[in-house]
């Protein structure tokens, strides 16, 4: 049992270039979240899916972009990457509205754009 | 406004009570959470509290809520160096209920 895999776990780009961050999970949940983490800043969500089909934008949206492909899966693509967008991006899961429902978190990737 | 915060840093000494603090602003959370983060790592789920509790005790772990001041506690007892890390705490937000938003992590440091 996995649990949330994202990948890659390292990428490195150049100003401009795009790439997409890959996330899947498991349990069987619902909601899927995308996630930044910034020295002092903590977590600062991006985007999030509360079910299939669905995408609503966090706090951080600007700059991404976001796919649920299925119930499983839900990928964070950057167009245009920025220096600013260096960061570890965590992707979680959880069960969804109605209960407790933690969020079950990856490993991250950790990206830097020079 | 939906906004969570903590203080960056607390040292403490081995053996003794660790207390970190959280303060949120969003009236209508339900659920709010304490994750751990050792370095390198992703967060791992350490205990939640139910809106309508005001305590709830884990072992070495007592949350601790007032919904009234909308402040958030964690005690650990009897600190180990085990647990130094970062902690977090988070609350879903009511209005859309799969929404969860963290603060910026405590940094615990264990002293010999």
């Amino acid at each position: 049992n996995a649990g949330v895999t994202q990948t890659p776990k390292f990428q490195v780009l150049k100003t401009g270039q795009s790439m997409t961050l890959q996330c899947a999970q498991d349990m069987n949940h619902n909601s899927m979240y995308w996630y930044r983490q910034d020295p002092g800043m903590g977590l600062r969500l991006i985007y999030y899916s509360a079910s299939e089909g669905t995408t609503d934008k966090g706090e951080v949206p600007n700059g991404y972009n976001v796919s649920r492909l299925n119930k499983r899966e839900f990928s964070l693509r950057l167009e245009s990457a920025a220096p600013s967008q260096t960061s570890v991006y965590f992707c979680a899961s959880s069960e969804g509205p109605g209960a407790a429902s933690p969020l079950h978190f990856g490993n991250g990737t950790r990206l830097t754009v020079t | 406004g939906e906004d969570v915060e903590q203080s960056l840093f607390l040292s403490v000494r081995e053996g003794d009570s660790s207390v970190i603090n959280c303060t949120y602003t969003d009236s209508s959370s339900t659920y709010l959470y304490w994750y751990k983060q050792e370095p390198g790592a992703g967060l791992q789920l350490l205990t939640y509290i139910f809106s309508n509790m005001d305590m709830k005790q884990d072992q070495r772990l007592t949350v601790l809520l007032n919904k009234k001041d909308k402040h958030l506690s964690l005690r650990i007892a009897d600190t180990q160096t085990g647990d130094s890390a970062i902690y977090f705490c988070a609350e879903r937000i009511d209005s859309s209920a799969s929404k969860i938003i963290f603060g910026s992590g405590t940094r615990l440091s264990i002293r010999p």
